[in-house]
């Protein structure tokens, strides 16, 4: 049971540049979400999803796309990197509440993106 | 509108001794939930507690205890006798539970605490 894995660890890119980060998790979760953090900001929510085919958009979302395929899979696109997307990237899922919002949130290791 | 504020960015306190992070919370909601996370300088993040609004008993989990107060709005987490590995930022989270049941809102932290823990 790996929990919540993501792919890569590290990256470099230079501006103007695409990738697309890769989270997964299996533990049949069906809340996923990606954050930002960066120093003294906390932690800020890009994009997420409640469920296989849906996504909704989070505090910070300009510049970033998503996609939930497959349930256990949850992947952010950059499709034109610029210096300001420089940060830590974490996933995380979550079981809905019994009574709505979410259970606590399990996070991946996170991705450490530098754009040059 | 959802807000979670720590007031306190950096905290120092030297070992073995006792400290209180302070979480206070913004909601429109009656049911909500609320979290504990730590993130030690190794980076990754760690689900401490939740707690649900209709709950107000105070919890303890070995040296950590957490004090929820809906009258204040607080959600408060004392660490005793502190540890040099309690050294961590430390994010309070707030998660609105909207009627009907399924819907959802998202999870809101706040700018986290950074304690310090000196030898």
């Amino acid at each position: 049971n790996a929990g919540v894995t993501q792919t890569p660890k590290f990256r470099v890119l230079k501006t103007g540049q695409s990738m697309t980060l890769l989270c997964a998790q299996d533990m049949n979760h069906e809340y996923m979400y990606w954050y930002r953090q960066d120093p003294g900001m906390g932690l800020r929510l890009i994009h997420y999803s409640v469920g296989e085919g849906t996504t909704a958009k989070g505090e910070v979302p300009d510049g970033y796309n998503v996609s939930r395929l497959k349930k256990q899979n949850f992947l952010l696109g950059l499709e034109s990197a610029a210096p300001s997307q420089t940060s830590v990237y974490f996933c995380a899922s979550s079981t809905p509440g019994l009574a709505g919002g979410t259970d606590e949130q399990y996070f991946g290791p996170g991705t450490r993106l530098t754009v040059t | 509108a959802q807000k979670v504020t720590q007031a306190q960015t950096e905290i120092s306190v030297v070992e073995k001794e006792d400290v209180t992070l302070d979480c206070v919370y913004e909601t429109r909601d009656t049911t909500y939930y609320l979290f504990w996370y730590k993130q030690p300088p190794s980076g990754e993040l760690v689900f401490l507690i939740r707690r649900n609004s209709f709950d107000e008993q105070n919890e303890i989990s070995g040296r950590y205890s957490w004090n929820f107060q809906k009258s204040t709005s607080s959600f408060n987490f004392t660490i005793t006798a502190s540890q040099v590995v309690d050294s961590a930022v430390y994010f309070c989270a707030l998660s609105e539970a909207l009627s009907p049941k399924t819907s959802y809102d998202k999870v809101i932290f706040g700018p986290g605490t950074s304690l310090s823990v000196i030898p």
